[in-house]
């Protein structure tokens, strides 16, 4: 069982838009900043967000990220078949010392 | 360009040792903080421990604590985590990790390690 929730998959069409939540406690996600990660099928996770909502270079603006006291957003639009793939959550838990990650949200563009 | 080659990996029988070692190149090593992350097949990820950029702050998860152990040469930029004590549940890709420091961030990974341990 995660300490971070997320769904367990989401889908849309090529083009739209597309919502990941991430949800947690005042010891990780309201105190800590959040990052994400996207896993392409067969690879190694790769930076995507972090600090919330910062973008690494290289990664284009139809990523976003958001986070409202417990619960933070991954947004993904313009959807492309390449954005298929595995999104995770992380972000420091303050109780535990220990970083946490959810359980990973398997993005389908149909 | 930063590169990060993990090594070590293998099968290996319960209740024995590994030694995983994590080689840095295109960045100052010392200068970062380093993680330790697994992912079973099929499953999410799963974080196993950090070190601080000088050694002196080492965090653990919870079902590694006291069996496996982080450490670092920093004039060898080399990462290791030694593996004691193995289990079929510890059977996973282990991804070596940078981050800006204990409690911050991932923003490289390498391509993975896989332990398996069977009998």
């Amino acid at each position: 069982q995660s300490v971070l929730t997320q769904p367990p998959s989401v889908s849309a069409a090529p083009g739209q838009k597309v919502t990941i939540s991430c949800s947690g406690s005042t010891s990780n996600i309201e105190s800590n900043y959040v990052s994400w990660y996207q896993q392409l099928p067969g690879t190694a996770p790769k930076l995507l967000i972090y600090d919330n909502n910062k973008r690494p270079s290289g990664i284009p603006d139809r990523f976003s990220g958001s986070k409202s006291g417990t619960s933070a957003t991954l947004g993904i639009t313009g959807l492309q078949t390449g954005d298929e793939a595995d999104y995770y959550c992380g972000t420091w838990d303050s109780s535990l010392s220990a970083v946490v990650f959810g359980g990973g949200t398997k993005l389908t563009v149909l | 360009q930063v590169q990060l080659v993990e090594s070590g990996g293998g099968v290996v029988q319960p209740g024995r040792s590994l030694r995983l070692s994590c080689t840095a190149s295109g960045f100052t090593f010392s200068n970062y903080a380093m993680d330790w992350v697994r992912q079973a097949p099929g499953e999410g990820l799963e974080w196993v421990a950090v070190m601080s950029y000088d050694g002196s702050t080492k965090y653990y998860g919870d079902s590694v604590k006291g069996r496996f152990t982080i450490s670092r040469d920093n004039s060898k930029n080399t990462l290791y985590l030694q593996l004691n004590g193995l289990t079929a549940e510890d059977t996973a890709v282990y991804y070596c990790a940078r981050a800006c420091s204990t409690n911050c961030y991932i923003d490289y990974w390498g391509q993975g390690t896989l332990v398996t341990v069977s009998s």
